[in-house]
């Protein structure tokens, strides 16, 4: 079982809509990350946070907004999105530079 | 974001048969080369992360070389059961501690 919490695992929104993606991780790991996933392609970094600070942002559209509340969670806000943002969302937490561990990741879908 | 490549694609193995495959990547700035195991509906889990040229790693009957100088490294699967099926992601991390995945290979073991 993945120790990396991601909800919710599905999430269909229109363009209009604002939704929120959630990560959770209780390893003390103090760098989490989102990436973005298409169909065969690789995952995407999107962002970065180590010590609860936006250390990466890989020059996403402001329609992405990362949060880190705090060193357990990740939340990703969601607005006015296009369908072609529709993609697999991963989180992902580590130590430092060693393996990353994921969350099983939140479908989403933009109509 | 660095240029990381899989090859193959996909691939089929008759349990029994022993399989091997490729990830590339830039040379240059390089820190460490990640490779995941990714099962349907799962969460990608690390497999190993190595750091050294030469370095040759090893879980079960899973094995990864490593060479930094040529940019490559292989995995291998020995004596393939179904539980092997699933996709193989690589991952190469630069010295700016920004980790680029290639597209993965996907191994199907035939029973």
């Amino acid at each position: 079982d993945t120790e990396v919490t991601q909800t919710p695992k599905h999430l269909v929104m229109g363009m209009t809509n604002k939704k929120s993606l959630k990560c959770e991780q209780h390893m003390g790991h103090r760098a989490m990350y989102w990436y973005k996933q298409k169909a065969k392609k690789p995952p995407e970094l999107m962002f970065v946070y180590s010590y609860e600070k936006l250390s990466i942002n890989e020059s996403v559209p402001s329609r992405f907004s990362p949060e880190c509340p705090n060193s357990s969670l990740l939340n990703l806000h969601l607005h006015a999105l296009q369908p072609e943002d529709s993609a697999l969302y991963l989180c992902a937490s580590s130590r430092s530079t060693g393996e990353l561990f994921f969350g099983e990741g939140s479908r989403l879908t933009v109509l | 974001i660095l240029n990381v490549e899989q090859s193959p694609q996909s691939l089929h193995v008759q349990e029994g048969d022993s399989t091997n495959f490729t990830c590339s990547f830039p040379s240059s700035n390089f820190y460490a080369l990640h490779w995941y195991r990714w099962e349907t509906a799962k969460s990608p889990e690390a497999l190993f992360v190595m750091t050294l040229n030469g370095d040759e790693k090893k879980k079960g009957r899973i094995s990864a070389t490593l060479n930094t100088k040529e940019g490559y490294s292989y995995l291998y699967i020995k004596g393939s059961q179904p539980e092997d099926s699933a996709t193989y992601l690589c991952a190469s991390l630069s010295d700016d501690y920004k980790l680029s995945f290639g597209a993965g290979t996907t191994v199907t073991v035939r029973a």
